[in-house]
């Protein structure tokens, strides 16, 4: 299971650091990912880490901005997300790599929080 | 950004088939299997075909899936009410080292 949380309202060019703790299976063995889903629109993969964390990486339309961390002891996956704008608003989805690797599918999702970036 | 390209929507009746297409390029659905995702109204997506045509435990097999070349396609079979639906295609993409998705096919039962 995979609960996000730390969505809110912000500002345009404010911060927000999102957060997705996991349980049920060995959290230390998957890649994780972002996606997210502007308001009525699709799916959008936002950013990798690796099981180590080793390996990173981001779409180019927050590339930059947001930065993706883990803590494996916690079990826990986050986002930091900075220097905010319009477009970022949508809710955010935490998913699992199936296979342990990069490249597979997403197997388990969270219950998504939303972001709203407006003044 | 939305690299593979869907339909945006298809419907059917109750027990018809329906089938979604996804068309990609060689970077993304050419070299790498294609995954398909349902999202129902109000909900997080769900894995429901992933490496092109295997299907996860507890989904039935009425949903399947094929890929060609640099397409794929999910097909619906005894099409249902709670089949109604937002359908997602995605994989992996080696030029921008990450995932793309599908443009989303809404399902309609008529």
């Amino acid at each position: 299971q995979l609960v996000e949380s730390g969505g809110a309202l912000v500002k345009p060019g404010g911060s927000l650091r999102l957060s997705c703790a996991a349980s049920g299976f060995t959290f230390s063995d998957f890649y994780m990912n972002w996606i997210r889903q502007a308001p009525g629109k699709g799916l959008e993969w936002v950013s990798y880490i690796s099981s180590g964390s080793s390996y990173t990486n981001y779409a180019d339309s927050v590339k930059g901005r947001f930065t993706i961390s883990r803590d494996n002891a916690k079990k826990s996956l986050y986002l930091q997300m900075n220097s905010l704008r319009a477009e970022d608003t949508a809710v955010y989805y935490c998913a699992r790599d199936r296979s342990g690797q990069v490249g597979d599918a997403f197997d388990i999702w969270g219950q998504g929080t939303m972001v709203t970036v407006s003044s | 950004q939305s690299v593979l390209t869907q339909p945006p929507s298809a419907s059917g009746t109750p027990g018809q088939r329906v089938t979604i297409s996804c068309s990609g390029g060689s970077s993304n659905i050419g070299s790498n299997t294609v995954n398909w995702y349902q999202q129902l109204p109000g909900t997080a997506p769900k894995l429901l075909i992933y490496s092109n045509y295997r299907r996860p435990s507890g989904v039935p097999d009425r949903f399947s899936g094929s890929k060609s070349g640099t397409s794929a396609s999910l097909a619906i079979s005894g099409l249902q009410s709670e089949d109604e639906a937002d359908y997602y295609c995605a994989a992996w993409d080696d030029s921008l080292n990450g995932y793309v998705f599908g443009t989303g096919t809404k399902v309609t039962v008529l």
